[in-house]
């Protein structure tokens, strides 16, 4: 089974730009979060989608959303890019996401780059 | 690879020997913890989970230590190995019943001399 792919691997923006990213899922799971991964705060967690619906949300800016679709599939928007968005952006995966024997399975992450 | 932190605390180990990762975590309200290992370039993979019940887990070659007085994590791993160079993050969930979100700790190098 193919594991969790994200999309594009490297991007290098401009401040003020805006940017979407992908993830696929592995197949069957319904539930995809994202985490934000930088040097000085770690990962942290933005959102979390299941069945095309946002169904947890960290502490992030409104500019920071996120969308599900019907194959669950999921992109995550970043506008009014600033230098401090700078960072690894990865997408997890899982069955369900509601249960704590549910793992997460990471994808290998999209290089976020604002000049 | 990719760089997921330039100033982790590092922990070195000489190949053969016994590691001990530790982890403070922030919650004592968190129920159920994992550590995660991330290699250079790739995402975070799970590696062993413990709920608040329990306060030893054992897996292959890991073992994972649950103080919940103190609220602190540590993973053992049993004659470290090259492969196991790597970043290592314990996560807590905030969310004990309903769905799951996790929070990480900032992650430790592990760095393995031959």
């Amino acid at each position: 089974k193919a594991g969790v792919t994200q999309t594009p691997r490297y991007l290098i923006k401009t401040r003020g730009q805006q940017v979407t990213l992908s993830c696929s899922p592995i197949s069957g799971h319904r539930s995809v979060s994202w985490y934000q991964q930088t040097p000085g705060q770690g990962l942290q967690f933005l959102f979390e989608y299941f069945s095309e619906t946002q169904r947890n949300k960290g502490n992030f800016p409104g500019r920071f959303s996120g969308r599900q679709f019907s194959n669950s599939r999921s992109e995550m928007n970043v506008s009014t890019l600033e230098l401090g968005d700078s960072a690894l952006y990865l997408c997890a995966s899982s069955l369900e996401g509601a249960s704590e024997t549910d793992t997460q399975y990471f994808g290998p992450g999209t290089r976020l780059t604002v000049l | 690879g990719e760089s997921v932190g330039l100033h982790l605390p590092t922990l070195s180990v000489q190949e053969g020997d016994n590691s001990i990762i530790n982890c403070a975590y922030s919650n004592s309200a968190s129920d159920y913890f994992i550590w995660y290992k991330q290699e250079s370039g790739k995402g975070p993979q799970f590696i062993i989970d413990i709920r608040s019940n329990m306060d030893k887990r054992q897996g292959q070659r890991v073992t994972v230590l649950l103080n919940k007085t103190v609220k602190h994590l540590s993973l053992q791993i049993a004659a470290t190995q090259p492969g196991d160079s790597a970043v290592y993050f314990c996560a807590e969930n905030l969310t004990p019943s309903g769905t799951y979100k996790y929070i990480f700790g900032t992650g430790t190098r592990l760095k393995v001399l031959a």
